[in-house]
């Protein structure tokens, strides 16, 4: 049972247009979620976050949408650039359970 | 500072072997968390260390893997007696405590079980 989907194995966007990555979830009781950003052979780095009591958050390039009454999220990217192709991996997690539950994935390609 | 370490970086081992997987979280950070990444799946949380209470193994999938961390901070996962199956990328993360805390993550170790 898949509690946190991504429903797109791949995208691939030409480099200065956006960028924009999906995220479906199950668990009504999640109530933070995060997307991680991973390159090859490397862990995952923490790109942006978001509380369930905002509806958007935004970091430079990067901004994150929640729509809890859809549960479902997305990271924008603008604009993109060939060093954020990487795989993205969104996650959750909420109430007292501190355990991620991650997403599969999606590869970002940015194409120059 | 330093991020999350981990070693080795890669662990090639035979079928039946037991194997040893070290970690070194942020300095500081109370909380620390083992998960795992099989090939074309998310990472699978494991085991989750909190300060002195009691680790939550919940997320180990068989009685072949243990963890234990020492005066707090460094883990170490054993696997005994490795499996085809038990081959994937083990990643380490911690956070500065428990609860809604961002969690960092190290570079992991890439463990083949031939």
């Amino acid at each position: 049972d898949q509690q946190v989907k991504q429903n797109s194995p791949s995208l691939s966007v030409q480099e200065g247009r956006i960028s924009i990555l999906n995220c479906d979830y199950t668990n009504s009781m999640f109530d933070y979620f995060l997307w991680y950003k991973k390159y090859p052979a490397e862990g995952p780095t923490f790109l942006i976050s978001i509380s369930s009591i905002k509806d958007k958050n935004e970091d430079g390039r990067f901004t994150v949408f929640l729509n809890k009454s859809a549960k479902h999220l997305s990271l924008h990217i603008v604009p993109s650039q060939p060093g954020d192709s990487a795989v993205y991996f969104c996650a959750a997690n909420g109430g007292s359970n501190y355990k991620l539950t991650f997403g599969k994935g999606t590869l970002l390609t940015v194409n120059p | 500072g330093a991020g999350v370490s981990q070693s080795p970086s890669n662990k090639v081992t035979e079928k039946g072997k037991d194997v040893e997987l070290r970690c070194d979280p942020i300095s500081g950070h109370t909380a620390l968390y083992w998960y795992r990444q099989s090939l074309g799946q998310g990472l699978e949380f494991l085991i989750y260390f909190q300060g002195n209470s009691a680790p939550d193994k919940s997320g180990l999938p068989s009685d072949r893997f243990s963890a234990e961390r020492t005066g707090g901070s460094v883990s170490t996962l054993t696997i005994q007696r490795t499996q085809q199956e038990d081959s994937a990328v083990y990643l380490c993360a911690s956070s500065l405590g428990a609860g809604i805390e961002t969690q960092y993550f190290g570079p992991g170790t890439r463990l083949l079980v031939l």
